[in-house]
């Protein structure tokens, strides 16, 4: 079994400030994990993902996150956020033998100008 | 250009009456998934499948059924049996199998049933 926790429901920031969304997760066996974005009344669309190997990764839209397997940790950072990043955002973890995600409950990201 | 298409994007119904939510996708993925979102609540598995003839419960599957006789269709019914179906209902399609990394959504069907 696995499970996902979002730290935190909603985070508002400035334009052009730095954001970090925390993701830690639980899981018996060994992982990968995603970041989604869900922009208003739409599906949810692929950020990053972390499947093996170097333990930061880069996706779309100048975001990044770092796995840390110590902590259990997957979480978000952009060092410069814009009002178009205003959205929803999904962390997911999949057992590496299985297809299922368990996603976590969202954070609410508010860019302000 | 390859994807998942959910159609309609809003639905109407009454109390009572079961209704079917369409969705197709051209990417030759073998596992498809429905999910239902409600506010506040992130994404709750309602049913799944990995291959064409099978599928499987996800975590509120309880008034709900599905069908897979298509590689590229997963059509959900909501049946008068789910007490509370008004949600954003949202399906997606991964390679399956050993390939089984991420999904690809569509766009989603705000189902309200008054």
């Amino acid at each position: 079994a696995q499970s996902v926790t979002q730290l935190d429901s909603q985070v508002p920031v400035f334009e052009e400030a730095p954001v970090e969304l925390r993701c830690n997760y639980s899981s018996s066996v060994s992982v990968y994990l995603f970041w989604y974005v869900q922009y208003p009344n739409q599906g949810l669309q692929l950020l990053l993902k972390y499947l093996s190997g170097s333990t930061l990764v880069k996706g779309i839209n100048g975001f990044e996150a770092e796995f840390n397997k110590s902590q259990t940790s997957f979480h978000l950072r952009k060092p410069s956020v814009h009002i178009s990043d205003t959205a929803e955002y999904f962390c997911a973890v999949s057992g590496t033998n299985a297809g299922k995600s368990t996603f976590g409950d969202g954070t609410t990201l508010t860019v302000k100008p | 250009d390859g994807g998942i298409t959910q159609s309609p994007k809003y639905l109407f119904r009454k109390e009572g009456q079961n209704v079917t939510l369409s969705c197709e996708q051209n990417l030759n993925h073998d596992a498809m998934y429905w999910y239902r979102q409600d506010p506040g609540q992130g994404l709750r598995l309602i049913y799944y499948s990995q291959i064409v003839n099978d599928f499987q419960k996800g975590d509120i599957a309880e008034g709900y059924s599905v069908s897979r006789e298509k590689k590229e269709s997963f059509p959900l019914t909501v049946t008068s049996a789910q007490k509370n179906p008004t949600a954003f209902y949202l399906c997606a399609s991964s390679q399956g199998g050993q390939n089984t990394y991420e999904q690809y959504f569509g766009p989603g069907t705000r189902l309200t049933v008054t």
